[in-house]
């Protein structure tokens, strides 16, 4: 069975600021995918980044970096340079499973 | 340009009346899956099909059953809908990679919600 954890249920960051949001998990599965998506009010879930377990650096899409640690089974996201559009619900998800979520504040 | 769609956006039901939603894909891919997602809460998988072979999850009430009648078509059935079931259904594709092992990145529609009067 997998598990995701995602112990922050909400976030407040400032503008033009750095952000990470937290993700640990749990797998018995030697390979495995990591991803995390954003959500915002509208309700669509729109796909960010992805870490695969065997890739040999961190996963980075533009303003968002992934600092993952096997030894520690922590994904967690990084958001560099914070803008008012990252307020949004964001997911951690292995495979079909997902985290609780951590709802993101950016303040002007 | 629109990869994933579903219909209708918003939908509006009684208590026990049947519903139907429906998911569109142009991405070819072989996976469809169905979420149920309440207010502040994790999306939870109800089922996903593999080309044609339907997978249910142990805890998917029996009032929800899908159909796909072919790789780009997907629907969610709701036979009688209780209050407990208002919430965000979301459809989401993927391929399967690793020799069938692993799922590859999903993509989401944006979603209907339903509401049960």
């Amino acid at each position: 069975a997998q598990k995701i954890t995602q112990t922050q249920p909400g976030m407040f960051v400032q503008e033009k600021e750095a952000v990470t949001l937290d993700c640990t998990y749990d797998t018995s599965d030697p390979s495995y995918g990591l991803f995390w998506y954003k959500q915002p009010s509208s309700g669509e879930m729109i796909f960010l980044i992805y870490q695969g377990s065997y890739d040999q650096q961190n996963a980075t899409e533009g303003r968002y970096s992934l600092n993952f640690q096997k030894a520690r089974k922590s994904a967690n996201l990084v958001i560099s340079a914070s803008q008012l559009g990252d307020s949004a619900m964001y997911f951690c998800a292995m495979q079909l499973t997902f985290g609780s979520g951590t709802q993101l504040t950016v303040l002007p | 340009d629109a990869m994933v769609i579903q219909n209708p956006r918003y939908q509006v039901t009684q208590f026990g009346k049947p519903v139907t939603l429906s998911c569109s894909q142009t991405l070819n891919h072989n996976v469809m899956y169905w979420y149920q997602q309440k207010s502040s809460q994790a999306p939870k998988l109800l089922f996903h099909y593999y080309d044609k072979d339907f997978n249910n999850e142990a805890d998917t009430p029996d009032n929800f059953q899908s159909r796909r009648p072919n790789t780009s078509f997907c629907f969610l059935d709701i036979r009688s809908p209780g209050l407990g079931d208002a919430a965000m259904y979301l459809c989401a594709t993927s391929r399967v990679v690793a020799g069938g092992l692993r799922t590859d990145t999903q993509y989401f529609g944006p979603g209907t919600r339903l509401t049960v009067l």
